[in-house]
């Protein structure tokens, strides 16, 4: 099956800084790749995500990288504010979702 | 903004009792799943549903049994609870098209004492 490794597990920043979290995944057919973001009490809510077309996609603040041919994946935040600390999960997909095992990010005032 | 429930939030059981963990969408997804996520955070499917009468289990062997019998309800059961059970459970549901966006539910956090 599918085995996506994400690192760091934990990243503090200061603010205005910019966040970097990168993931590697096993299995090339893999095809899908979301972006979760979790906050204290809640459930995952997906930020942003790519598909195995398309090589980088910016939404706002964030952005997201896919070297298919090195088979890892990259999920960037500029200008990081207090409210973007969370933990952050990288996932991919054939078929169902394999997780990361996500980074808790803190932003630093 | 996500139509999907979990009940209870928060649920403290004795050993070896049955619980149901229920979960509800409105949104007409075909696919849903149920996560383990354990104190390091790390999430872990244990069971999935394509649709009606679909039940599959996950990447992490659990004890606990899952139903499909109306598209909108994918309930998970313990039959006999035990502190090794004590987690947070979250389910999950998606379009069944091909990869979209999952939609979670916000936990029940599960201690068994």
């Amino acid at each position: 099956g599918e085995n996506v490794e994400q690192h760091p597990s934990t990243l503090s920043v200061q603010e205005g800084d910019s966040a970097v979290i990168k993931c590697t995944y096993s299995d090339s057919a893999s095809n899908y790749f979301p972006w979760y973001k979790q906050e204290l009490g809640k459930g995952p809510q997906l930020i942003i995500d790519i598909r195995s077309n398309v090589g980088e996609k910016k939404d706002q603040r964030i952005a997201v990288t896919l070297n298919k041919t090195a088979k890892h994946f990259s999920l960037h935040i500029t200008e990081t504010q207090p409210e973007d600390s969370a933990v952050y999960f990288c996932a991919a997909s054939l078929y169902k979702l394999s997780f990361g095992a996500g980074t808790t990010v803190t932003v630093r005032a | 903004e996500a139509d999907i429930y979990q009940t209870p939030r928060y649920l403290v059981i004795g050993t070896g009792k049955k619980i149901t963990l229920e979960c509800s969408q409105t949104m007409g997804h075909d696919k849903m799943y149920w996560y383990q996520q354990d104190p390091g955070m790390e999430l872990h499917l244990i069971h999935y549903s394509y649709g009606v009468n679909s039940t599959e289990k996950g990447d992490l062997s659990s004890e606990s049994t899952v139903s499909r019998i109306r598209t909108e309800h994918f309930p998970l059961t313990l039959e006999s609870a035990r502190p090794s059970h004590t987690s947070q459970y979250l389910c999950a549901s998606s379009r069944g098209t091909a990869n979209t966006e999952a939609f979670f539910g916000q936990g029940t956090r599960l201690t068994v004492v």
